[in-house]
C-alpha cells in the first residue's frame, strides 16, 4: 500500500512554463485535495475533488487546473508559472465521511 | 474573517509543561476537526480528530471542542523536545467536504 504518491518532489520551472504535478492514491478514497505552503504559513486549498469527474475550487484557484478521470489520480496543471506559484505543494485524499485526510510526501516548486 | 484562525506563534514552552494550541472557525455548520502536527519539511500528519462536543484524550494530548463558540483547542500535557513542530488546525465544513486548514502555530519546546 503506497498511500498518496506524489511527483515529482523537485522541480524548477522558467515564468512562462507549464507542468503537471501528478497525484495518486491507491486507498479508494472518495475525496482528494490539492494545497500549497509558503514558507511559515499553514495550507492553502487550490482544488478538490469530491469524486471522478467532479471538481471545485478552493481558497487560491487561480493559475491552476485540476482533472480527474479515474478515482484513483488527481493530476494538477500549472499554465503560465510565475514566481508566485513557487510553493511546496502538498495532495491528500480521505474516505468519505468524518474522516482524516492522509497526504503525500510533497512537490518542492520553484518558478525562476 | 479567516475561515479557520490560529493563534498567532510562535509558541515557546520548557520541557515538562502543558501546550496549549488554540483554532477558532467560521462555518457554524462544521462538524468535524482535526489538529495535524508537521515537521519541518515533512508533510502533515494526523495527531487527534474530534467530532462532538467536550474533551477527547489520547495519551499526552487532548483536543477540546465547543461548537457553540466554534472553537476547538489542543493542549500537550509533558510537552517533550521532540513535540517541537508545527501544528495545524483543520476544520471539514459541512456539506461541501472541503478541508481547510488555519496557518499554523510553531510550538519549540526547550530542554
Amino acid at each position: 500500500n503506497a498511500g498518496v504518491t506524489q511527483t515529482p518532489k523537485f522541480r524548477i520551472l522558467k515564468i512562462g512554463q507549464s507542468m503537471t504535478l501528478q497525484c495518486a492514491q491507491d486507498m479508494n478514497h472518495n475525496y482528494m485535495y490539492w494545497y500549497r505552503q509558503d514558507p511559515g504559513m499553514g495550507l492553502k486549498l487550490i482544488y478538490y475533488s469530491v469524486g471522478a469527474g467532479i471538481t471545485d475550487k478552493g481558497e487560491v484557484p487561480n493559475g491552476y487546473n485540476v482533472s480527474r478521470s479515474t478515482t484513483e489520480d488527481f493530476p494538477l496543471r500549472l499554465e503560465l508559472a510565475a514566481p508566485s506559484q513557487t510553493s511546496v505543494y502538498f495532495c491528500a485524499s480521505r474516505f468519505r465521511g468524518i474522516t482524516e485526510a492522509f497526504f503525500g510526501q510533497g512537490t518542492r516548486l520553484t518558478v525562476v | 474573517q479567516k475561515e479557520v484562525e490560529q493563534n498567532s506563534g510562535p509558541l515557546s514552552v520548557p520541557e515538562g509543561a502543558i501546550a496549549s494550541l488554540n483554532c477558532t472557525y467560521s462555518d457554524r455548520v462544521s462538524q468535524s476537526f482535526f489538529w495535524y502536527r508537521q515537521y519541518s519539511g515533512k508533510s502533515p500528519e494526523l495527531i487527534m480528530s474530534i467530532y462532538s462536543n467536550g474533551d477527547k484524550e489520547d495519551g499526552r494530548f487532548t483536543a477540546q471542542l465547543n461548537k457553540a463558540s466554534q472553537y476547538v483547542s489542543l493542549l500537550i500535557r509533558d510537552s517533550q523536545p521532540s513535540d517541537s513542530a508545527t501544528y495545524l488546525c483543520a476544520v471539514l465544513q459541512g456539506g461541501s467536504e472541503k478541508l481547510v486548514f488555519g496557518k499554523g502555530t510553531k510550538l519549540t519546546v526547550n530542554p
